[in-house]
């Protein structure tokens, strides 16, 4: 199947600090996500993109569509404890119905 | 509120055991899928549902097999369960009018296969 490249796979930061992970791929994707689970849950829709150089926020929380449809990046800024968890970035290829295509996901850890 | 349930959160079963994941949703989806979720990998797609007793294969259907014979209702089935899909398995329910094809989770069901 298809493949995106998400990094880094974990961070360990300091309560404060800002955050930054993305996703690549060497397909043109229509649609990007940005998930994140807490632990013991299911992953929960934080930020959807559908157009190419789209930035979006959602609080702390930055997303942008890269201009080349290929990738996508997530920053979080002065994170706090809560914001432990594993994010995942998603992709879809088509419209409609086609599946969506989740990276590998980044672990993230904050020190308070 | 939106709500996908799963039948448990925590399985355990014996290599060769039929097993029987179950995912219910409320929110009369069309969409609905089965993934795992194993460390390093992500999730992948095991099968997915666009109706009523339609069904395509994810990525990695081998060893499993799917029911949708109600549309808020998608079952997952390892007819065989062998120590390689012990996992974490996640159910999620989409609607196609959505704008970002949204998925919705349940909270997984960790199975343990001895």
């Amino acid at each position: 199947g298809q493949q995106l490249n998400q990094s880094p796979q974990s961070m360990f930061i300091q309560e404060g600090e800002d955050v930054s992970m993305n996703c690549t791929s060497s397909s043109i994707f229509n649609t990007w996500l940005w998930y994140k689970q807490e632990p013991g849950e299911g992953p929960v829709l934080l930020i959807a993109l559908y157009k190419a150089g789209e930035l979006t926020s959602n609080g702390r929380l930055t997303a942008q569509f890269g201009i080349t449809r290929k990738d996508s990046f997530l920053n979080i800024s002065a994170s706090i404890p809560s914001d432990v968890g594993i994010y995942f970035c998603a992709g879809q290829l088509g419209s409609g119905n086609t599946p969506l295509v989740f990276g590998k996901g980044t672990r993230l850890s904050v020190i308070a | 509120d939106v709500k996908v349930t799963q039948s448990s959160r925590y399985l355990v079963k014996r290599t060769g055991e039929k097993v029987f994941l179950e995912c219910v949703q409320d929110m009369d989806h069309e969409n609905m899928f089965w993934y795992r979720q194993d460390p390093g990998l992500g999730l992948r797609l095991i099968y997915f549902s666009y109706d009523v007793k339609m069904k395509e294969k994810g990525d990695i259907p081998e060893g499993y097999s799917v029911s949708r014979e109600k549309k808020e209702r998608f079952s997952l089935i390892l007819e065989s369960a062998s120590t390689n899909q012990t996992s974490m398995y996640l159910c999620a329910s989409s609607s196609p009018g959505s704008s970002y094809n949204e998925q919705f989770f349940g909270p997984g069901t960790r199975l343990t296969v001895l």
